[in-house]
């Protein structure tokens, strides 16, 4: 399989505990971007990467959210102490050098109780 | 003001129709332009992208591009059920960071 895969599909977790997810990028891609929607809404820009490099990080985004891409490969997205309002798909991305066009992994759905 | 802005609709139609799909955006400095298609609990799929102003065609889909108005569209001819979804428009704006519209809701009436 040679598409974007994201790890677990599905996490349940209580309020205040911390939750890591995965993102593994289409190999070649050196573009990845990490993306939050709720019903209803369009993918929310949270960051992104170019390489191992973090190029922009929304300013919405509260310091319990940070990510990382060692080694410019694979990706993680932690929050800490998650809140109810935390509760969403978490979906990544990646793109080829500059040409924009963005490939989706099926997306994490959290649920925070 | 939103940089990609959509009527969430839904948009109903009926099968064998031509479906417009609008978006407008905020950011003059925005170059390319993407339609994606999201099916109920999926991810969204690109189905076409536009760099120039005029249209651009391929197979039942057409977008349409007018920079001095800043705005978008999609047609979509001979409109079926499977292209029932959400239809989302996005650009890299001038930062190169990608912004989705909140998507509009397309239904295909049989």
């Amino acid at each position: 399989d040679t598409g974007v895969s994201q790890d677990p599909r599905h996490k349940i977790t209580k309020r205040g505990q911390n939750v890591t997810f995965r993102c593994d990028p289409i190999s070649e891609h050196n573009r990845l971007y990490w993306y939050r929607q709720t019903l209803g809404q369009g993918p929310e820009f949270l960051t992104y990467f170019q390489n191992e490099a973090q190029l922009e990080k929304s300013r919405l985004l509260s310091d319990r959210f940070s990510a990382e891409r060692p080694k410019g490969s694979f990706s993680t997205l932690e929050i800490q102490r998650t809140e109810q309002g935390d509760s969403a798909m978490y979906l990544c991305a990646s793109s080829a050098n500059t040409n924009e066009k963005l490939f989706f992994g099926s997306g994490t759905q959290l649920s925070v109780l | 003001q939103k940089e990609v802005e959509q009527n969430s609709g839904p948009l109903s139609v009926p099968e064998g129709a031509i479906a417009s799909l609008n978006c407008t955006y905020s950011d003059r400095g925005s170059q390319s332009f993407f339609w994606y298609r999201q099916y109920s609990g999926k991810s969204p799929e690109l189905i076409m992208f536009i760099y120039s102003n005029g249209d651009k065609e391929d197979g039942r889909f057409t977008a349409q591009l007018n920079k001095a108005s800043q705005y978008v569209s999609l047609l979509i001819r001979d409109s079926q059920p499977s292209d029932s979804a959400t239809y989302l428009c996005a650009t890299p704006g001038g930062y190169q960071k990608v912004t989705f519209g909140i998507g509009t809701k397309l239904q295909v009436i049989p």
